[in-house]
């Protein structure tokens, strides 16, 4: 039972477009998400976050998207660069339970130059 | 730097031996998780440990799995007996309840 889904395995983007990578979650006690980026032989590391208190929440080239009625996330990355290709996790915790990090199957970013 | 430090980076072993993975957390962080990347799941959360009391260890198959955290400076991952399907890429995290955690490079298990 997959919790959180990203159900694009992969996305190519050209240089300088936008970036929008989606997450969809099923546990409605979820309400702490995160995104994190994981370049090859390395371990995942943190992007960015938002709270269910919030929709939205902007870092530099990075804003993440919250719908809490769809169950629903995204990371828009703009202008898109060809450092950002890795693949993207996006994760969801419950601040009333354990936080526990669940995630997702991860979005293969490719940046074409 | 502080980082979280995995160890052995890569490892090869025969099926049916035994493979202790080991872990040393951020010095301070009370959370610790154990997950496996693999090409179906994603990142599947196998163990997770809050002041070095085992929270949730759901996902691990309890028959050949166990984690452990003797201290607060090393948690341990053991497979015994080792199988080919156990191959993948085993991370370590450590973080604080409501933050980011904080991944160390991962442990990448071969068994043949």
């Amino acid at each position: 039972d997959q919790q959180v889904k990203q159900n694009s395995p992969s996305l190519s983007v050209q240089e300088g477009r936008i970036s929008i990578l989606n997450c969809d979650y099923t546990n409605s006690m979820f309400d702490y998400f995160l995104w994190y980026k994981k370049y090859p032989a390395e371990g995942p590391t943190f992007l960015i976050s938002i709270s269910s208190i919030k929709d939205k929440n902007e870092d530099g080239r990075f804003t993440v998207f919250l719908n809490k009625s769809a169950k629903h996330l995204s990371l828009h990355i703009v202008p898109s660069q060809p450092g950002d290709s890795a693949v993207y996790f996006c994760a969801a915790s419950s601040t009333s339970g354990t936080y526990k990090y669940i995630f997702g199957t991860g979005t293969r970013l490719k940046v074409l130059a | 730097d502080a980082r979280v430090t995995q160890t052995p980076r890569h490892k090869v072993t025969e099926m049916g031996q035994e493979v202790t993975m080991r872990c040393q957390p951020i010095l301070g962080h009370n959370t610790v998780f154990w997950y496996r990347q693999t090409m179906m799941q994603g990142l599947e959360l196998l163990a997770y440990f809050r002041n070095r009391a085992p929270l949730d260890d759901s996902g691990m198959p309890k028959d050949r799995f166990s984690a452990e955290m003797p201290d607060a400076t090393l948690a341990t991952l053991k497979i015994q007996p080792s199988e080919p399907r156990d191959s993948a890429v085993y991370f370590c995290a450590s973080g604080f309840p409501g933050g980011e955690a904080f991944f160390g490079q991962g442990t990448r298990l071969t068994v043949v």
